[in-house]
């Protein structure tokens, strides 16, 4: 069946510093989500890609779709602490519908 | 608009009893979704359902049950509970196609077995 994989699953970053995390699935992707989820709460929808190739900014987020639609990435330039909490993507099998699988997460922690 | 609504926030159960979860969605939202969150392991997809109806289901032990009633508010119940069953447990509802929006989440219950 269809895998969702993060990597990685920690991320400690200096305040300002640039990081990526990514998002890999085991089979060729519809639509897939982004999410963020800070400590203590609940995952909150960031962006949906749909397209290959595609690209979409949110102020300091960058988020990428790949060519194949099998894998995704989330940069994030210059890191502030709001950006402390746990990234989700979520994929959608081209032959499922209304289930998106959603990886492990990779907790972001960030130094001042 | 009104957000999801998980009631309660906080449970704490007795291993071997039984415990049922509500969730009330957004309203036009049709479709509700309930997952597991635990420490390290994301977030993992418990079922579905759509129009009362189940649409999709993970891998959990049949002790994980839920329905859904006409108004869409949705339950989940889990019975003969095990240590292990400790949890956040999160509803997620969406438009029939969740594509469109994603996937909005409530508050979560934790849920906590002794």
């Amino acid at each position: 069946g269809q895998q969702v994989m993060q990597i990685p699953q920690y991320q400690h970053v200096q305040e300002g510093e640039d990081f990526t995390t990514y998002c890999n699935s085991s089979t060729t992707l519809s639509n897939i989500q982004w999410y963020k989820q800070r400590p203590g709460g609940h995952p909150v929808f960031l962006i949906q890609l749909v397209k290959s190739g595609e690209v979409k900014k949110q102020k300091r987020l960058t988020f990428q779709f790949g060519e194949a639609k099998k894998n995704s990435s989330l940069h994030i330039t210059a890191t502030q602490t709001t950006d402390v909490g746990t990234y989700f993507c979520a994929g959608l099998g081209t032959d499922s519908w209304g289930k998106f699988q959603f990886g492990a997460g990779t907790q972001v922690v960030v130094t001042p | 608009k009104a957000g999801v609504t998980q009631t309660p926030r906080y449970l704490i159960k007795t291993r071997g009893q039984q415990v049922t979860l509500s969730c009330s969605p957004i309203s036009g939202h049709r479709s509700v979704s309930w997952y597991q969150q635990t420490p390290g392991q994301g977030l993992q997809f418990l079922f579905e359902y759509f129009s009362e109806t189940q649409r999709n289901k993970g891998n959990f032990p049949g002790r994980f049950s839920g329905r859904q009633f006409s108004n869409s508010r949705s339950e989940m119940n889990v019975s003969t509970l095990e240590l292990g069953d400790s949890a956040l447990y999160l509803c997620a509802s969406s438009l029939a196609d969740p594509k469109g929006e994603g996937y909005t989440f409530g508050s979560g219950t934790r849920l906590t077995v002794v």
